[in-house]
């Protein structure tokens, strides 16, 4: 069964940092595109960023236009982990953080067949 | 960035009856459309991909269906537990843009 267990979430202020992390489990993580969409408090779905698998050569990664610059995403396949470091954290980026898995094996299906129970992360003075 | 718009923001139908949600693409997704279905406090589940593949283990009652950029999901025969948030969401261009979402309630 495939588990993705989000973690790192909290209260930080504006301007702050904070790095989330995926745990993946129940399937063959470094096989799989990876992303975070992120939804904020009684709104609609965001997609944050995404990785491909890393294929020995590193994963390439894309963001959003709003995140671009302050996010980044990475992994550790020796660790089944996904990872989102975020920096320069503003107001407007409160939301539960999901990572979602994408069914691709060593390529792109760019849709998200598996996600995890996700992660609040509040940015608050 | 592609726009993704769905309509109607909130759809009041009774259980046995049949829900018709639409979405909407600001350009041609081609097929590359997906849908997903949301229930309070819980992670978005795929329902369908590729417009009209419906994912594992989801019911015959969900039907995709569209190309280009009209798109509809259909449920025959509402259950109780189909009462939720569904969202559509496209990939065929980055960045992946989803749609505001339709609540389908009970009437």
């Amino acid at each position: 069964e495939v588990q993705l267990l989000e973690s790192g979430g909290g209260l930080v202020q504006p301007g702050g940092s904070l790095r989330l992390a995926c745990a993946a489990s129940g399937f063959t993580f470094s096989n799989h595109p990876m992303s975070w969409v992120r939804q904020a408090p009684g709104k609609g779905l965001e997609w944050v960023s995404a990785i491909n698998n890393s294929g020995g050569r590193g994963g390439r990664t894309y963001y959003s236009n709003s995140v671009k610059g302050r996010f980044t995403i990475s992994r550790d396949d020796s660790k089944n982990t996904l990872f989102l470091q975020m920096d320069s954290l503003r107001v407007e980026d409160t939301a539960v953080y999901y990572c979602a898995k994408d069914p691709g094996i060593h390529l792109w299906s760019n849709y998200f067949d598996s996600w995890g129970q996700g992660t609040l992360v509040t940015v608050s003075s | 960035e592609i726009v993704m718009s769905q309509s109607p923001v909130t759809l009041s139908v009774s259980p046995g009856e049949r829900a018709t949600l639409s979405c909407r693409a600001s350009q041609s997704v081609s097929d590359h459309l997906a849908w997903y279905q949301q229930k309070p406090g819980q992670a978005p589940r795929l329902l369908t991909y590729g417009a009209s593949t419906r994912a594992t283990g989801i019911p015959a009652r969900f039907s995709g269906s569209g190309s280009g950029t009209e798109f509809t999901l259909t449920i025959s025969s509402l259950q109780s537990e189909d009462f939720a948030v569904y969202y559509c969401q496209q990939y065929n261009n980055w960045p992946y843009t989803f749609g505001q979402g339709t609540k389908l309630e009970i009437k």
